[in-house]
């Protein structure tokens, strides 16, 4: 079955850091990516939608300028928290689907914890 | 996409049928139903969809009312490794690669 592989899966790191999630698609071509954000005991919640090779589109709340998105090949697509602060601690989980209509499969999730 | 209702948490007996309802009363002609569920602290696992026939994989049973308001997973014989959150959405299957908006789910907790 399709697999989506997140990588790192789990990163402590100082405040004002600045970090980069991968999001990759291994045996398939992965048209549109999503990238989500959960809480503990919440449900999953859309960040942005991503279109290979197109500008990223954000939910309302969710500030682009922060959470820099690259979708710039039809396997990779990037999520980079700039200038992380404790409240940005959180699971980060990126899907991907292609272009054959198939479910959406996940990655495995980054749990971010910023000092 | 058409709003979901689940039960918040269940119980099942390990080795016993685990059947999760979800009520969608307001699912378009051109809905699919979805089932996804997420064991703690991994990402969603895709379970299952179906369109208005019932459905079967290697994973679980998929039953649709006629009137498609509703429908029911099942885990035919639950195992200890299938308590987790369990996500019932609906929406378009289409090419645009729409988005799945989560509610908060069904939390199956299978017991020995």
């Amino acid at each position: 079955g399709a697999v989506v592989s997140q990588h790192p899966s789990w990163v402590i790191c100082k405040s004002g850091t600045s970090v980069k999630i991968e999001c990759r698609s291994l045996d398939f071509q992965a048209t549109t990516m999503f990238w989500y954000r959960q809480f503990p005991k919440q449900s999953l919640m859309l960040m942005a939608t991503s279109n290979e090779g197109s500008k990223a589109t954000y939910e309302q709340g969710v500030e682009k300028d922060k959470f820099l998105i690259n979708h710039a090949s039809l396997t990779l697509s990037t999520l980079t928290v700039t200038s992380a602060h404790p409240e940005d601690s959180s699971f980060y989980i990126c899907s991907a689907t292609g272009r054959d209509r198939q479910p959406q499969h996940f990655g495995d999730g980054t749990r971010l914890s910023i000092l | 996409d058409a709003k979901t209702t689940q039960p918040p948490s269940m119980d099942c007996a390990e080795g016993r049928a685990a059947n999760l309802p979800c009520n969608h009363s307001t699912i378009s002609g051109n809905e699919y139903v979805y089932w996804y569920r997420q064991i703690h602290s991994q990402g969603p696992q895709y379970i299952i969809h179906g369109l208005k026939n019932n459905e079967t994989n290697e994973m679980a049973s998929l039953i649709i009312t006629e009137d498609r308001k509703s429908s029911t997973l099942i885990l035919p014989h639950a195992t200890l490794r299938d308590t987790a959150v369990y996500y019932c959405i609906v929406r378009v299957l289409n090419n645009a690669g729409n988005m799945l908006t989560f509610g908060g789910g069904t939390r199956l907790m299978v017991k020995p």
